[in-house]
């Protein structure tokens, strides 16, 4: 069975231009959460989808950033204009259905913005 | 408010030794989750482990042990007989039972030295 996957693994943009970093969960779950570390800190929570609904934003920094799950499968996460405070590595991790399943994450998209 | 600490940012050993990693949690749930992920230099975060609040037994897998104090907050993991392939940063995290969003601790890089 496939485990989470994300795309791109690394990206690097200027300041000012916009990116979108993908995550395909593990299929069959219903949970989908986006993490991320910048540098020196810890992993801090974005947000969580339970399918196509966002049932937790409260970690999103600004607006900024914006993210999606059409259909409840894979989500997008846009960033628009990127600024050089939102390097970092991003995570996405998904999980089956209770909200206490055990969380599986992927691999990350290390985002540098220059 | 939730907290995960990790007083230990970097330990080395040498391969054959035992070490212990700690981890420090606040919480003001009855009710919790405590986990500890792996990140190899491949950079995923590898589930390795998952207790819930109301069960304080200590667990062992293979090389892995995990020592889960109430009393103390404390979730310790140790690795024995420790080899190269354990060189990672390891990760502690807690998750509410209401909720699911996860709070990390900083981290612990550990080197194995041949």
């Amino acid at each position: 069975e496939a485990g989470v996957t994300q795309f791109p693994s690394h990206s690097v943009i200027e300041k000012g231009q916009t990116v979108t970093l993908r995550c395909d969960p593990i299929s069959g779950h219903d949970n989908l959460y986006w993490y991320r570390r910048v540098m020196g800190k810890e992993i801090k929570f974005l947000l969580h989808f339970v399918k196509e609904s966002k049932q937790d934003e409260s970690g999103m920094p600004n607006n900024r950033f914006l993210a999606e799950r059409t259909g409840g499968t894979y989500s997008t996460l846009k960033v628009q204009p990127a600024e050089l405070e939102d390097s970092g590595v991003y995570f996405c991790a998904s999980s089956l259905r209770q909200s206490t399943d055990t969380q599986y994450f992927g691999p990350g998209t290390r985002l540098t913005v220059l | 408010a939730q907290k995960v600490t990790q007083a230990q940012t970097e330990i080395s050993v040498v391969e054959k030794e035992d070490v212990t990693l700690d981890c420090v949690y606040e919480t003001r749930d009855t009710t919790y989750y405590l986990f500890w992920y792996k990140q190899p230099p491949s950079g995923e975060l590898v589930f390795l482990i998952r207790r819930n609040s109301f069960d304080e037994q200590n667990e062992i897998s293979g090389r892995y042990s995990w020592n889960f104090q109430k009393s103390t907050s404390s979730f310790n993991f140790t690795i024995t007989a420790s080899q190269v392939v354990d060189s990672a940063v390891y990760f502690c995290a807690l998750s509410p039972n209401a909720g699911n969003m996860l709070t990390f601790g900083g981290g612990t890089r550990l080197m194995v030295k041949p």
